[in-house]
C-alpha cells in the first residue's frame, strides 16, 4: 500500500474554497485514491474517490496529478460543518480486499 | 438506507470482563469491519468479515475475536477485558469498491 502525506492542519474561513493536498509518491498503477472525512464523536464519512485526472460529486471535487503521486481535495464554500479530519487513503482494490489504512489526516479548523 | 447501528453506544466495564459490541446493518452486504480508534490516531483496523462464518484478522486483532453468523450482524468481542482496550469502537459495512459506511462508534471504558 501506497505511504500517503497530508499536512497535519489547515484553517479556513467560512465561504472559502479549502483545497487538502495528498502526496503519494509510490502509489502503483493498481491502487485507487480515497477521501473520508471524520467529525468529533462520529464515525469517517467517505466523500470521494478516483483514479486519475479530475472527479466531482455533490460534495467535494478531487484532482488527481497526470504522475498520479499528488491529489487535491477541494472543498468549496465551506461551512462550520465542514470542520473535521480528512483522511487520504491510497489502496489496490482487488488485493487488500477492502482494506483502508487510516493515517493521522489533516485536521481542519473552520473560522467563522 | 445505508444505515449501520452500533450497540451500546457507551460501556463501562472492569478489568477482566467479558465485552460484547454489536453491530447491524440492514443492506445485507457482504463485508464488514471492525476499527478501534484512540485519541490523536487514526482508525485501526481489527477485523473484517467478508461474510457469514468468513473473518480475516486485520492489523490488530489481538485481544479479540469476531462472530458473524447473520450478514446484518457482526459482533466483536473482547474476552478478559484489558484496560488499554479502552477506545473508541467503529463498524463498518462495505459498498462496491472501497466505500465504506460507518456506525456512529462504541465508546468503551475498561477500568
Amino acid at each position: 500500500l501506497a505511504k500517503t502525506t497530508q499536512p497535519p492542519s489547515m484553517e479556513a474561513y467560512e465561504g472559502q474554497e479549502v483545497n487538502v493536498s495528498c502526496s503519494h509518491t509510490n502509489i502503483a498503477t493498481s491502487e485507487y485514491i480515497y477521501w473520508y472525512r471524520q467529525v468529533p464523536h462520529q464515525g469517517p464519512q467517505f466523500i470521494i474517490q478516483g483514479y486519475k485526472d479530475y472527479v466531482v460529486n455533490e460534495v467535494a471535487s478531487l484532482f488527481i496529478s497526470a504522475d498520479r503521486k499528488l491529489s487535491t481535495l477541494s472543498l468549496p464554500w465551506v461551512s462550520l460543518r465542514d470542520a473535521a479530519v480528512y483522511y487520504c487513503i491510497v489502496t489496490d482494490r482487488g488485493y487488500n480486499q477492502g482494506k483502508l489504512i487510516f493515517g493521522q489526516g489533516t485536521k481542519l479548523s473552520i473560522k467563522p | 438506507d445505508m444505515k449501520v447501528t452500533q450497540m451500546p453506544r457507551y460501556l463501562i466495564k472492569r478489568m477482566g470482563e467479558n465485552v460484547l459490541l454489536e453491530c447491524g446493518q440492514d443492506m445485507s452486504h457482504e463485508t464488514m469491519y471492525w476499527y478501534r480508534q484512540d485519541p490523536g490516531l487514526g482508525l485501526q483496523l481489527i477485523y473484517i468479515s467478508y461474510d457469514v462464518d468468513s473473518n480475516s484478522e486485520g492489523d490488530i486483532p489481538k485481544g479479540y475475536r469476531v462472530s458473524r453468523k447473520k450478514r446484518e450482524h457482526f459482533s466483536l468481542i473482547l474476552d478478559s477485558a484489558k484496560t488499554n482496550q479502552t477506545s473508541v469502537y467503529f463498524c463498518a459495512r462495505g459498498q462496491g469498491g472501497y466505500e465504506q459506511y460507518f456506525g456512529p462508534g462504541t465508546r468503551l471504558t475498561v477500568l
